[in-house]
């Protein structure tokens, strides 16, 4: 039973194209994340949502789009996709939004823009 | 923006042999964690320090946490083939809620 499940793992498409990637976790949490990893392996948080409420949004450009179903779901969609959104995204949960809780994360996608 | 510097990059050591990655910040932190990442895995939570000073263990592993909050270690001892990965601190500073990663240290062992 995976805690947290990200779809798909692995994403290759054409520059300018619209994809999305989805994230679920059964762990009853109320913070869901999304992080870049990029070819470096630096990881970045992107967005935060806490109860389907945006608390956490970075300079990410806006072709990113963050969307929260219910408190168990956080969906990305990125908009006319470039080629350094090549990445693996990571989603994670945890369980409070207070200052340090522990982050749970997905298996990743990995992006790759052609 | 808040910065997490950690040190080295990389590092490769023969089976048997001591491992350390450190962590230094500017700032005070609030509390550190320490996630271990697996070569094509994801980062998994090994450990949160909170209190100044603090000391955890981990079987081979030790964790400490400076007296100022300003700085962590991660030491493991007589590495093995199953400590290869790549090694993340982060933190939150003040009341903010966004954990920032070190660039983390890869750590390859020979076996």
């Amino acid at each position: 039973d995976t805690a947290v499940s990200q779809t798909p793992k692995y994403l290759v498409t054409q520059m300018g194209n619209d994809k999305s990637i989805k994230c679920e976790q059964n762990l009853g949490h109320d913070t869901m994340y999304w992080y870049k990893q990029d070819s470096k392996k630096f990881l970045k948080i992107m967005f935060s949502y806490n109860n389907k409420e945006l608390i956490i949004n970075e300079t990410v450009p806006n072709r990113f789009s963050p969307k929260s179903p219910d408190k168990a779901h956080l969906n990305l969609h990125i908009n006319s996709l470039e080629l350094g959104d090549s990445a693996v995204y990571f989603c994670a949960s945890s369980q409070k939004v207070v200052l340090l809780d522990t982050q749970y994360f997905g298996p990743g996608t990995r992006l790759t823009v052609l | 923006g808040q910065q997490v510097m950690q040190i080295p990059q990389y590092q490769h050591v023969q089976e048997g042999e001591d491992f350390t990655t450190y962590c230094n910040s500017s700032t005070t932190l609030s509390n550190i964690q320490w996630y271990k990442q697996r070569p094509g895995g994801h980062p998994v939570f090994l450990i949160q320090l909170v209190k100044s000073g603090e000391v955890k263990k981990q079987k081979r592993l030790t964790f400490q946490f400076g007296e100022a909050k300003k700085n962590s270690s991660l030491h493991i001892t007589a590495t093995q083939t199953t400590d290869v990965g790549t090694y993340f601190c982060a933190a939150v500073q003040g009341s903010n809620y966004k954990l920032t990663f070190g660039k983390g240290t890869l750590l390859t062992v020979n076996p």
